[in-house]
């Protein structure tokens, strides 16, 4: 199984502030297609995940355009330019690469 | 508007069966577009990606390892559903259990993400 490693496992922003959180794979997400596999969820307190970023640096319909995704191979990120209240919660990147699709442990994101 | 909403029980006895549905609306279980999954997550494991069902000409069935010999998902065309089975269960199958859709381009062959989650079901595992 590809293994997520996500860090900082804590994130605490002060609003306004930019932030950023890094997700490493044990296995190149790079597939033929030129894609890489790599998702970025924001799982807000009480409620079901939620898609940010796909294939490692496409905004999902909707999400704000201060989310953004880069990296390639195994290294990746996930920037907010400007955090907000709402942003609150617990980040998760995920590989798609190959089944079994496996998560990251997490970063929760609060606000100082 | 796609919509899942799960159902099942909360609470299951040791070494019985877990046994949730999915019930979809805005979209057809057979969409050549979409896969079908289940995803469960707990404080111990965190997300834990449990398997799929998609149907492409005929319908796939793709599981986790780690719970392949107790698990079953099976598409319900006529009530246009999926349903989990987890057989066998012990406190640590004790999880929140959502279902979610995977989204695809248009060929069907390569998932993007997952756009449709459920409410999220806890159950729990204990006598």
């Amino acid at each position: 199984d590809i293994v997520m490693t996500q860090s900082p496992l804590s994130l605490p922003v002060t609003p306004g502030e930019p932030a950023s959180i890094s997700c490493r794979s044990s296995q190149s997400l790079l597939h033929s297609t030129g894609f890489h596999y790599l998702d970025w969820y924001l799982q807000k307190p009480g409620q079901s995940p939620q898609v940010l970023i796909y294939l490692g640096s496409n905004r999902a319909p909707g999400v704000s355009d201060r989310f953004s995704g880069s990296g390639s191979g195994t290294d990746f990120t996930l920037k907010i330019s400007r955090v907000e209240s709402e942003d609150v919660g617990v980040y998760y990147c995920m590989q798609a690469r190959q089944a079994p699709y496996t998560f990251g442990q997490g970063t929760k994101l609060e606000i100082k | 508007q796609v919509q899942l909403q799960q159902s099942g029980p909360g609470l299951v006895k040791p070494s019985q069966t877990l046994s949730l549905t999915c019930a979809i609306s805005g979209d057809t279980v057979s969409s050549n577009t979409a896969g079908w999954n289940w995803i469960r997550q707990s404080p111990s494991r965190g997300l834990e990606w449990l398997g799929r069902t998609y149907y492409r000409s005929k319908w796939y069935n793709e599981y986790a390892v780690s719970v392949k010999s107790r698990i079953n998902m099976n598409p319900d065309t006529s009530k246009n559903q999926i349903s989990l089975q987890l057989n066998s269960v012990t406190p640590e199958d004790t999880a929140v259990y959502y279902c979610a859709r995977h989204y695809y381009e248009s060929s069907g062959s390569y998932p993007q993400y997952f756009d449709y989650w459920g409410q999220g079901i806890l159950v729990t595992v204990s006598s």
